[in-house]
């Protein structure tokens, strides 16, 4: 499995933008790459995904690079309900997930 | 649309007894991932089910094992169990094999003492 590289723990200010950086350096061309993320007390849910092209929707917005090794999870603007772990998670058709250990996002107030 | 259910919420069993963890899938959805999740760590896949066979499975003894039925809810289950199997047990449905995203349950939280 490709592996991602991502920070343990970030903080952010409320109503503020959050970039969360991913790594993946061994990514090949056929692997999109997920963001899931997993509020307190709750099971994982799906944020965003995308294989070449900046994508947008309603919760995120994904950027990735021209070389593909790294992307960013872009939080427009930060809420106390964004606190979550965020897991960048790359993905090959219908590959099972393999989560890492994520960035653990703080909001503060 | 109701999601992703899973009984019970929590459990407490002893070394060397046998569990049995339930999951309803989301209307609609035909496959379901179970996920081991320990303390601080991220969810390790177990295994999946696609309309009532395996498909696919992650690096766990023969002693976990699961079902699907024909309205597509799955079980889980673990024998002999063992400390180390004390987790948050996490179901997820999908529409399908392919590269569908996932809809995780709340989890199941064992506790083997």
């Amino acid at each position: 499995d490709a592996k991602t590289t991502q920070p343990n723990s970030m903080e952010s200010n409320e109503e503020e933008p959050v970039h969360l950086p991913c790594n993946h350096s061994t990514i090949s061309g056929t692997d999109y790459i997920h963001w899931y993320r997993q509020l307190p007390s709750q099971g994982p849910e799906y944020v965003i995904h995308g294989l070449t092209s900046n994508v947008n929707n309603r919760m995120a917005s994904l950027a990735i690079a021209e070389d593909r090794k790294s992307s960013t999870l872009i939080l427009h603007r930060a809420t106390l309900r964004d606190a979550a772990v965020y897991y960048c998670i790359l993905r090959f058709g219908n590959e099972k997930l393999t989560f890492g250990t994520g960035t653990r996002l703080t909001i503060i107030p | 649309e109701t999601g992703v259910t899973q009984s019970p919420t929590h459990l407490i069993k002893t070394r060397g007894q046998q569990v049995t963890l339930r999951c309803s899938s989301q209307s609609g959805h035909n496959t379901v991932s179970w996920y081991q999740q320990a303390l601080g760590q991220g969810p390790q896949f177990i295994f999946q089910y696609y309309r009532e066979e395996e498909n696919g499975r992650g690096n766990f003894p023969p002693r976990f094992s699961g079902l699907q039925f024909p309205n597509y809810s799955s079980e889980l289950n673990v024998n002999a169990l063992e400390l180390d199997d004390s987790a948050l047990y996490l179901c997820a449905s999908s529409l399908g094999t392919g590269e569908y995203e996932q809809y995780f349950g709340p989890g199941t939280r064992l506790t083997v003492t």
